[in-house]
């Protein structure tokens, strides 16, 4: 059982260029998460999607846009990659609300030069 | 907006048992989760509490005082693999949106 996939693990930027996060589920979870986790902290939402077909911002969404394209997956894109986007990026799923156990991938890092 | 405070860093001895607290300033509060993360590793959940009072799960015991915005994790006989970090996250809202906090350094030394 696979539960959160993410691709790729490790990507190296630079300032300027663009790139998608993949993230797929399969738990069949109505709600899916990106956060990013920066060295040291915790993690931040940047957005979530409650819902296949909608999606709404988090914490931190400025430089970021996502994609629900199905049930599944759920896409992270930068734009324009910027230094200060350098971290580490979760995706997750949980069932729904009501404080339901967040699933997390293994994470994507992202380092941007 | 939301804020969760917790201790930077916590050492405590193998078979010993460690609390973690977690104190929280919310627009609004549904309830106070727990994750544990290995380095390099995923958050993987703990527990939930949406209620005041003590819920056990095995050696991990959680807390919850909403009167207080305070809230902890007990590990009781601790063992060399729960070293790693835990973060306590608020759910703020009817959705399943979590704010999480800075995270807590478990060190366990034999």
């Amino acid at each position: 059982n696979a539960g959160v996939t993410q691709t790729p693990k490790f990507q190296v930027l630079k300032t300027g260029q663009s790139m998608t996060l993949q993230c797929a589920q399969d738990m069949n979870h109505n709600s899916m998460y990106w956060y990013r986790q920066d060295p040291g902290m915790g993690l931040r939402l940047i957005y979530y999607s409650a819902s296949e077909g909608t999606t709404d911002k988090g914490e931190v969404p400025n430089g970021y846009n996502v994609s629900r394209l199905n049930k599944r997956e759920f896409s992270l894109r930068l734009e324009s990659a910027a230094p200060s986007q350098t971290s580490v990026y979760f995706c997750a799923s949980s069932e729904g609300g009501q404080g339901r156990a967040q699933h997390f991938g293994d994470g994507t890092r992202l380092s941007i030069l | 907006g939301q804020s969760l405070e917790q201790p930077s860093e916590v050492t405590a001895v193998e078979g010993a048992i460690v609390q973690i607290n977690c104190t929280y300033q919310t627009s609004g509060f549904y309830g106070l989760s727990w994750y544990q993360q290995h380095d390099g590793g995923a958050p993987t959940f703990l527990s939930y509490n949406a209620l005041d009072g003590l819920e056990e799960t095995g050696r991990f015991s959680s807390f919850l005082s909403r009167s207080d915005s305070y809230g902890y994790l007990l590990l009781q006989e601790l063992q060399m693999k729960d070293s790693a970090s835990y973060f306590c996250a608020a759910r703020g809202n009817a959705g399943n949106m979590l704010t999480f906090g800075g995270g807590t350094r478990l060190m366990v030394k034999p």
